[in-house]
């Protein structure tokens, strides 16, 4: 059962405008999110994480943002930069377990 | 090294074939995980170590896949009789503290392919 899911498979940007990218998750027990960003032949990288006891979270261009009862979460990336494309990993653990999910992904492309 | 170390990048085997696959975590972090990927889809969990201790398998998806990590750094994870549905990139992440609500680094994976 797919307990995280990324709807988007792909997103399509110009540069300097804003990118949404957007994961719901059904288990209740999740009290931890993070993001990651693949490139090509590369492992996954950690971008940003937030807590449930937070609805949102910043780093530079980079906000997370949380919506409990929703069970939904978004990264927001603004400016978005053509360095920016990649896709994006949705995950979601909780404090008392070693088993992160992942969505599918969404693929973003931002165009110069 | 500094980062995350995998190997081989990318292997090839004959259906039945057995398979090791090598991972090399960052000097130091105590937790380590193994992940597959299929093609599509984000990584699903197989299995966590904690130093040398297996504290979690259930992600591992028959007795065909073994893991171990005996001295609490270099991990190998096994396939046994590999079949065609094996295929699939193989992630091993570490992070220094027992929990995943630390960052954890990942590798850039064993890519598997079964023929």
């Amino acid at each position: 059962d797919q307990q995280v899911k990324q709807n988007s498979p792909s997103l399509s940007v110009q540069e300097g405008r804003i990118s949404i990218l957007n994961c719901d998750y059904t288990n209740s027990m999740f009290d931890y999110f993070l993001w990651y960003k693949k490139y090509p032949a590369e492992g996954p990288t950690f971008l940003i994480s937030i807590s449930s006891i937070k609805d949102k979270n910043e780093d530079g261009r980079f906000t997370v943002f949380l919506n409990k009862s929703a069970k939904h979460l978004s990264l927001h990336i603004v400016p978005s930069q053509p360095g920016d494309s990649a896709v994006y990993f949705c995950a979601a653990t909780s404090y008392n377990n070693n088993d992160m999910r992942f969505g599918a992904g969404t693929r973003l492309t931002v165009k110069p | 090294g500094a980062g995350v170390s995998q190997s081989p990048r990318y292997k090839v085997a004959k259906r039945g074939q057995d398979v090791a696959l090598r991972c090399d975590p960052i000097s130091g972090h105590v937790s380590l995980f193994w992940y597959q990927q299929a093609l599509g889809q984000g990584p699903e969990f197989l299995t966590y170590f904690q130093n040398e201790a297996q504290l979690d398998k259930s992600g591992l998806p028959s007795d065909r896949f073994f893991a171990e990590r005996p001295e609490g750094s270099v991990s190998t994870l096994k396939i046994q009789r590999t079949q065609q549905e094996d295929s699939a990139v193989y992630l091993c992440a570490s992070s220094w503290r027992d929990s995943l609500t630390t960052e954890a680094f990942f590798g850039q994976g064993t890519r598997l392919t079964v023929v």
